[in-house]
């Protein structure tokens, strides 16, 4: 059984950085089938996905265009771990964090893109 | 893709039928996922690939559609299913998009 188990502070400064980590068991974060995601929720702009991971010989990342000059997606093959840093992080960025694995299955239209496991989330706010 | 949920909101009965549905901006064939969602915890995968229920979720979930239009039924309705529910499509990945939310409540 998969699980992600989330970790990191709950409260960021304006103008920091906002760090969480997402361990895994039950898969792994250098799986050639596997994409590792962030994805926040708030109320004012609902689910929004944040970027991914993966692992295809070499790593792979990507990252929403809103995002990019902010993000980075890490992943510790020693812990078997996924992070997220948010840079420069401003009030608007207070959201629940989630991680989420999307996993190729030839079965399913845009498998990767499929969030089947999910982290129980972090709620990060963004304050003075 | 942006992705238009209706109605944000809902009450029926327990052992009622309701029906949610997700329309998408543009033609996404049937890259369509449906996630329910209760208070203080994480999405769950209900529906993949517009109709085909994940493992273990009731029988009484279904969905159809294709294209920009979809549908999320659930029939009998139980206790537990009084939840948030998302679509999501996943025709753009990486970038995926997520619908509003439908929150289901108890009448």
């Amino acid at each position: 059984q998969v699980q992600l188990q989330q970790s990191g502070p709950g409260l960021v400064r304006p103008s920091q950085t906002l760090s969480l980590s997402c361990v895994i068991s039950g898969d792994s974060v250098s799986s050639n089938t596997a994409a590792w995601n962030w994805i926040r929720q708030s109320p004012s702009r609902g689910l929004q996905w944040l970027g991914r991971t993966y692992y295809r010989s070499k790593w792979g990342y990507d990252y929403a265009e809103s995002l990019s000059d902010r993000i980075r997606i890490t992943a510790d093959t020693s812990k078997n771990q996924l992070s997220l840093q948010l840079n420069f992080v401003t009030p608007e960025d207070t959201a629940v964090y989630f991680c989420a694995r999307g996993q190729e299955n030839s079965a399913w239209y845009g498998s990767l893109g499929t969030m089947d496991v999910w982290g129980q989330g972090t709620l990060v706010t963004v304050s003075s | 893709i942006q992705m238009t949920q209706s109605p944000s909101s809902l009450s029926a009965s327990v052992g009622d039928r309701v029906t949610i549905t997700c329309r998408a901006g543009q033609s996404i064939s049937g890259y369509l996922n449906w996630y329910q969602q209760k208070p203080g915890k994480a999405p769950e995968l209900l529906i993949h690939t517009a109709s085909r229920l994940f493992n273990g979720v009731p029988s009484r979930f279904s969905a159809s559609g294709s294209g920009t239009d979809f549908t999320l039924t659930i029939s009998n309705l139980q206790p537990e299913d009084f939840a948030t529910y998302f679509c999501q499509q996943s025709f753009s990945t990486p970038t995926i998009t997520f619908g509003q939310g439908t929150r289901l409540e108890i009448k």
